[in-house]
């Protein structure tokens, strides 16, 4: 399981509080991912980024911000914006290519609670 | 946008028999349609892929099935067992760019012993 890791495992937070989660990726890969997972639904994309220093919102990035200043790392912090924050939150990687078809690789996650 | 939808979201079957799940999507232009298996508390994880110049593609008891036209892939499982047990997505690369990748809801597939 190891190459692409985030932390913490759990992670609460009391309302009006932003906090960041950690995303690391030792694959060598362009791209970075997060989402976020609510049960009985899919994964909704939040940000994304395919180069350092660059970054593009999901679909659902309202409440959120992320940063990319080294290719392993693209931690995401939750602000106090976001209405509804409790979820559990995915990390995942991928090469950059000309091809489609880019694999994904996904961290274990990290469930968020809001207090 | 690319928009995906998935059925059912819930399937239950005996071990030993089959099960499908079905996804569809809107935008003709996508052409990369990977599966996923997320266990209970773990990471989503790859299980089979198909790219939209195949129609079929079988992996041991696990196959996918492409059709184009209608915009419609579906996820075969044989002979299941009890660890097939999980929450299986589908995906499928939209036309922003090619790391878009947008999921279906999930199909939570128990199978009974």
């Amino acid at each position: 399981d190891g190459g692409i890791t985030q932390s913490p495992k759990y992670l609460f937070r009391k309302e009006g509080q932003n906090v960041t989660l950690s995303c690391e990726q030792n694959l060598n890969h362009d791209a970075m991912y997060w989402y976020r997972q609510d049960p009985g639904q899919g994964l909704r994309l939040i940000y994304y980024s395919q180069i350092v220093n660059d970054f593009q919102k999901g679909d659902i990035a309202e409440g959120y911000s992320v940063s990319r200043e080294k290719k392993e790392s693209f931690p995401l912090t939750v602000t106090s914006a976001q209405k509804n924050p409790t979820a559990f939150y995915l990390c995942a990687s991928s090469i950059v290519s000309r091809s489609m078809y880019n694999e994904q690789f996904f961290g274990p996650g990290t469930r968020l609670t809001v207090l | 946008g690319e928009n995906v939808e998935q059925h059912p979201s819930t399937l239950s079957v005996q071990e030993g028999d089959s099960a499908v799940i079905k996804c569809t999507y809107s935008d003709s232009a996508s052409n990369y349609f990977p599966w996923y298996k997320q266990e209970l508390g773990k990471r989503p994880q790859l299980i089979i892929d198909i790219r939209s110049n195949v129609g079929e593609k079988k992996d041991q008891r696990i196959a996918v099935t492409l059709n184009k036209t209608a915009k419609h892939f579906s996820l075969h499982i044989t002979e299941t067992q009890p660890e097939d047990s999980a929450v299986y997505f589908c995906a499928a690369i939209g036309v922003r760019n090619n790391n878009d990748m947008r999921f279906g809801a999930g199909t939570r597939l128990t199978v009974k012993p």
